[in-house]
């Protein structure tokens, strides 16, 4: 089992929608979890990391953490074009080397107007 | 120079060639990381350093080296490039152990 898991996708919402991001992890033992988005072409960029159980808002995007089931999601509020990327789910488990990620193979967003 | 630079940003590159890819962060972060991309695949860790003269090896480091001499520096050396190692590649790095920022990416083809 890999460590990170994410749908591929590609998921497709219009304009406006919800859309829902899920990842599910492995290790029971991880501690920092973290949403990345990557652009075609371009480098992943952080938007979103969570500590702790429960929901972390931040603008139209909220994280969501159980670490009881082991599934960490991004909600994307009144999506747009322009949140159009792959998003990769990133995991530090507890003890790992210092900052060591396991990243998701990512899952693609078309947001469609 | 703002964040993190990694330098060339495109290289086609023969077989059997050495071939090193730079990374430079001006943040003052202690940890780097090297990391490579491919379709399907997603990012793998190819090494990583915690600290200015230590280096570690990640998911995926045979064919690969690397060095860190000092906090800003961590160079990727392919000592004799093979095709399997087409790939896009990024650098990120960290000051608090979690949160990494990437780089902007070299895009290498080795035929």
């Amino acid at each position: 089992q890999k460590e990170v898991e994410q749908n591929s996708g590609p998921l497709s919402v219009p304009e406006g929608a919800i859309a829902s991001l899920n990842c599910t992890y492995s290790d029971r033992g991880s501690q920092s979890f973290f949403w990345y988005r990557q652009y075609s072409g371009k480098s992943p960029e952080l938007i979103m990391f969570i500590y702790s159980n429960g929901d972390k808002e931040d603008g139209r995007f909220t994280a969501q953490l159980n670490k009881a089931s082991q599934y960490v999601s991004l909600l994307i509020r009144d999506s747009q074009p322009s949140d159009s990327a792959t998003y990769l789910c990133a995991v530090n488990r507890k003890g790992s080397t210092l900052g060591r990620l396991y990243f998701g193979r990512g899952t693609q967003l078309t947001v469609w107007p | 120079i703002a964040g993190i630079t990694q330098a060339p940003t495109s290289q086609i590159l023969a077989a059997g060639r050495r071939m090193t890819l730079r990374c430079t962060q001006d943040m003052r972060h202690n940890a780097m990381y090297w990391y490579r991309q491919d379709l399907g695949l997603g990012l793998r860790l190819i090494h990583y350093s915690n600290t200015a003269g230590t280096t570690g090896k990640g998911e995926v480091p045979d064919g690969y080296s690397v060095s860190r001499a000092n906090t800003d520096d961590f160079p990727l050396t392919l000592a004799s490039a093979v095709p399997s190692q087409t790939s896009v590649y990024f650098c990120a790095s960290s000051s608090t152990g979690s949160e990494q920022f990437f780089g902007p990416g070299t895009r290498l083809t080795v035929l």
